[in-house]
């Protein structure tokens, strides 16, 4: 079976451009997590989705940051403006369900985003 | 937020050498979870400890839970140069957002 996809896999854009990062979750899968990893360092969370529930945007470092869940299955992340420190690997990952649930799951990477800001 | 320390940061180690990484929380934790990320990949899941004084197996490696639940240790037996990458330990405390560990990168020198 098809694991969790992202696309574009490498985009570059210049300062000041907006950008959306795609990410298609395992089939079935009601968790998505949102996270970005600088050159060497560890994963920043940026958001969480369960279900139909109202998504948990608290580790969005900025306005510029959103995302949106359609359907419950793909989600995008949209970065308006991008600065220069917005350049990352954006990884994306999937769980059978969320943390909430009795028995927590193993999270599935998507293969991830790298963004470069010139 | 819940907060995690990993331990070392680096580790370079003699092929068949063994090697140990340690996740460290204040606080007490739900469940911890172990990740590996090859150089260029993505994590991929290894392993979930639940219970306190929980000790896992997995060929050459074994994964531990304190028995406060407020650490947690990798251990690798015998590297070989195919353990080469990053481990993270990611936690969930009291908020239920997993928090990640900044990784222990194994280097095995041949």
């Amino acid at each position: 079976g098809a694991g969790v996809s992202q696309s574009p896999s490498n985009k570059v854009t210049e300062k000041g451009k907006d950008v959306e990062l795609r990410c298609d979750p395992i089939s079935g899968h009601t968790a998505l997590y949102w996270y970005r990893q600088s050159l060497g360092q560890g994963l920043e969370f940026l958001i969480y989705f369960q279900g139909n529930s109202a998504p948990d945007k608290s580790g969005l470092p900025s306005d510029r940051f959103s995302a949106e869940r359609t359907g419950g299955s793909v989600s995008t992340l949209t970065i308006q403006r991008t600065q220069q420190e917005d350049s990352a690997v954006y990884l994306c990952a999937s769980s059978l369900m969320g943390p909430l649930a009795s028995s927590y799951n193993e999270q599935f990477f998507g293969p991830g985003t790298r963004l470069t800001v010139l | 937020g819940q907060q995690v320390m990993q331990i070392p940061q680096y580790q370079h180690v003699q092929e068949g050498e063994d090697f140990t990484t340690y996740c460290n929380s204040s606080t007490t934790l739900s469940n911890i979870q172990w990740y590996k990320q090859r150089p260029g990949g993505h994590p991929v899941f290894l392993i979930q400890l639940v219970k306190s004084g929980e000790v896992k197996k997995q060929k050459r490696l074994t994964f531990q839970f304190g028995e406060a639940k407020k650490n947690s240790s990798l251990h690798i037996t015998a590297t070989q140069t195919t353990d080469v990458g990053t481990y993270f330990c990611a936690v969930l405390g009291g908020s239920y957002i997993p928090t990640f560990g900044r990784g222990t990168s194994l280097i095995v020198h041949p």
